[in-house]
């Protein structure tokens, strides 16, 4: 079964600093994707970055990158120069494709994340 | 591009009467959507998954009786909430994506608030 875990419920970081966010997961499937999904009080699920499992080099999008240790099936989030607005559920979720209908995200359970001035 | 319409975004109701949530691609064609419901501080659970034209598969725990989806068009899926009681109040979220597009994208919806009475 694949299953994605999130060992922090909850972190809490001052403005400017770096904060990591913990995932790991299980699969047997060779061809995967992970993403992190951030979900701020609006609730609207914003994509925050991906990283596809075959590529060996971490995934970067301006402030936010992953450490993604394929051997051990960890793919944490690294947040540089918090912000206010990162405040948010942080959910990590695992794809697997297929050539038929779309399937679906298998999420975690989730790590809330507090910024603070 | 890309966007996911829910309507509406928030609905009260009565217990003993159903509810019908909206879930619409806007600018694409969704071959595949699915439905999620999440309480307070949660993570989202898969409820269903529709594709286009054919019946929903159902997860296993989700009374496919009470919950009626519909995938009728390639912009459009329902979520019926039949004979809705308080218990049922939760946040649910739809998600799409197209087989002919990348096959790890998914579009979230901004969801919808549903409480009963």
């Amino acid at each position: 079964a694949q299953t994605v875990t999130q060992s922090q419920p909850e972190m809490s970081v001052q403005e400017a600093e770096t904060v990591t966010l913990s995932c790991t997961y299980d699969t047997s499937e060779s061809n995967y994707y992970l993403f992190w999904y951030k979900q701020p009080p609006s609730r609207q699920m914003i994509l925050v970055i991906r990283q596809e499992a075959y590529k060996q080099q971490n995934a970067t999008e301006n402030r936010f990158s992953v450490n993604f240790q394929k051997a051990a099936k960890s793919f944490s989030l690294k947040i540089s120069d918090s912000q206010l607005g990162d405040t948010a559920m942080y959910f990590c979720a695992l794809h697997h494709p297929s050539n038929q209908a779309g399937t679906a995200l298998i999420f975690g359970k989730g790590t809330t994340l507090s910024v603070s001035s | 591009g890309a966007v996911v319409s829910q309507h509406p975004s928030r609905v009260i109701c009565k217990s003993g009467t159903s509810v019908k949530i909206e879930c619409r691609s806007l600018d694409f064609q969704a071959t595949t959507m699915f439905w999620y419901r999440q309480f307070p501080k949660q993570s989202l659970m898969l409820m269903a998954t529709s594709n286009e034209g054919s019946k929903a598969t159902y997860e296993q725990g989700v009374e496919k009786d009470k919950f009626l989806i519909n995938h009728a068009s390639l912009t459009l899926s329902t979520l019926t909430v039949t004979s809705a009681h308080p218990e049922d109040s939760s946040f649910y979220i739809c998600s799409a994506n197209t087989r002919w597009g990348v096959p790890y994208e998914q579009y979230f919806g901004p969801g919808t608030r549903l409480t009963v009475t």
